[in-house]
């Protein structure tokens, strides 16, 4: 099973800054790599697949980036509505999993 | 719109089992896979397992192995996940989602499936 490692496991930001958060994986999954998006009492949101490809309505403010194990996810001057929980999860083997989670909150 | 409507919240004892729905409508079901992922209260989100329709085949997580049922009614445009054995720590939100093959596009809203004697 491809473990995926996020850090830091809680990023303290003000709104307008910039967010950087980090998945590693165990293996490579090439660029079979997606973010997703949750906020409290809701499912999560597809942000980015294919480790940089925008989903349908994402503003262009997120992007990804990375292939083989390293990967990240960039928010480029935080709204309000960005603080929230942030999940990678790999696709690459017939097994799927999820990174355990980047915390972006208010400092 | 695509969505996808899962049953509700669920109670059960150690040592049952439990059979989520997922009705599905907007979009072609037999095209896209399902798969299904639990979170835990205050935990991250757990892959449990993937349906694929072409084929009919089904590939689980090693954890789940041996436990998860995921089942299949065209008809209704519905998608089924059956976890036996509960256990108290099988307490968590189970979600079906659609995948076009990169990433889960679309979720469910979830169901709470509490665990407890």
């Amino acid at each position: 099973e491809i473990v995926l490692t996020q850090s830091p496991g809680t990023l303290s930001l003000s709104p307008g800054e910039r967010a950087t958060l980090s998945c590693r994986a165990s293996q490579s999954v090439d660029s079979y790599l997606a973010w997703y998006q949750q906020k409290p009492g809701q499912a999560p949101r597809l942000l980015i697949s294919g480790a940089s490809s925008r989903a349908t309505g994402i503003p262009d403010r997120f992007s990804g980036s990375g292939s083989g194990t390293d990967f990240t996810l960039t928010i480029s001057g935080l709204e309000p509505e960005d603080f929230a929980l942030y999940y990678c999860q790999q696709y690459g083997g017939s097994s799927w999993t999820f990174g355990q989670g980047t915390k972006v909150e208010i400092k | 719109q695509v969505q996808l409507v899962q049953s509700g919240a669920e109670v059960k004892k150690p040592g049952a089992s439990v059979k989520i729905s997922c009705k599905a409508s907007g979009y072609p079901f037999n095209s896209y896979y399902m798969h299904w992922v639990r979170q835990a209260p205050g935990q991250g989100l757990e892959w449990m397992g993937v349906f694929n329709p072409g084929p009919s085949r089904t590939t689980f997580a090693q954890n789940f192995q041996g436990r998860v049922t995921l089942t299949w009614d065209t008809s209704t445009s519905t998608a089924y996940m059956e976890l036996s054995s509960l256990r108290s720590e099988d307490t968590a939100v189970y979600y079906c989602a659609r995948s076009p093959s990169a990433g889960n596009d679309y979720w469910g809203q979830g169901t709470l499936v509490t665990v407890s004697s």
